[in-house]
């Protein structure tokens, strides 16, 4: 199965911040989704991005496919903006969906 | 928007005792999926299942796990014989098709005695 890394593990933040978190993988994909898990243990889903680039509201997410990495991009961090951010991928080979998460990173926004 | 929907959202297990987890995909997905995450550590697959069968299973999925799709709505994970490394955050996902995203349930926190 394919390998995926993020980066950074921690991410520490005071509120109005700008943030980039970074998701690689080490293959070639046909499927990137990102994640929000709240302090619940909720995984929230936040962008289906296989390619190209999404924006929504304060979030946005690009995907370079053929480099083989995504980014989450947070603007004007807010305190409800902390938990765990996962990225999952879907090797490109597989037509029966299996995903590959990584370890996440894991925001702390202080107000 | 329709959602992934899973019961109990929290069990309690003694160890050794049988337990099934419960799920409601979305109405007109065909794949389905289990995963879990142990406390602290980032999400694992288990299982799809796709036409009625098992498609893709984990070295995690042995044979004290099963999944069953009883009644063409929900699709369960039963856990036959519960040991305390069963303790963990269990997830059921669906989707409509290989090229569409794949929606989570808000899971069920196993805690295994």
């Amino acid at each position: 199965g394919i390998q995926v890394e993020q980066s950074p593990p921690d991410l520490i933040l005071q509120e109005g911040a700008n943030s980039t978190l970074r998701c690689n993988f080490s293959d070639s994909v046909n499927n990137l989704q990102w994640f929000h898990q709240n302090p619940w243990g909720q995984l929230i889903n936040l962008f289906y991005i296989p390619s190209g680039t999404k924006q929504n509201g304060r979030l946005s997410a690009t995907t370079v496919a053929t480099e083989r990495y995504s980014l989450l991009y947070i603007s004007s961090s807010q305190t409800t903006d902390s938990g765990v951010y996962f990225c999952a991928a879907l090797d490109r080979g597989s037509t029966l969906g299996r995903l590959y998460f990584g370890r996440g990173t894991q925001l702390t926004v202080w107000p | 928007e329709p959602e992934v929907t899973q019961t109990p959202s929290h069990q309690v297990t003694q160890m050794g005792q049988e337990v099934i987890l419960r799920c409601v995909p979305i109405s007109n997905h065909l794949y389905f999926y289990w995963y879990r995450q142990i406390l602290g550590q980032k999400v694992e697959f288990l299982v799809s299942f796709y036409n009625n069968e098992i498609s893709e299973k984990s070295e995690i999925f042995d044979d004290q796990f099963s999944v069953e799709r009883p009644d063409g709505s929900n699709f369960t994970l039963k856990i036959r014989s519960t040991k305390l490394e069963d303790s963990a955050m269990y997830f059921c996902a669906s989707r409509l098709d290989i090229s569409q995203p794949q929606h989570f349930g808000d899971g069920t926190r196993l805690s295994i005695l």
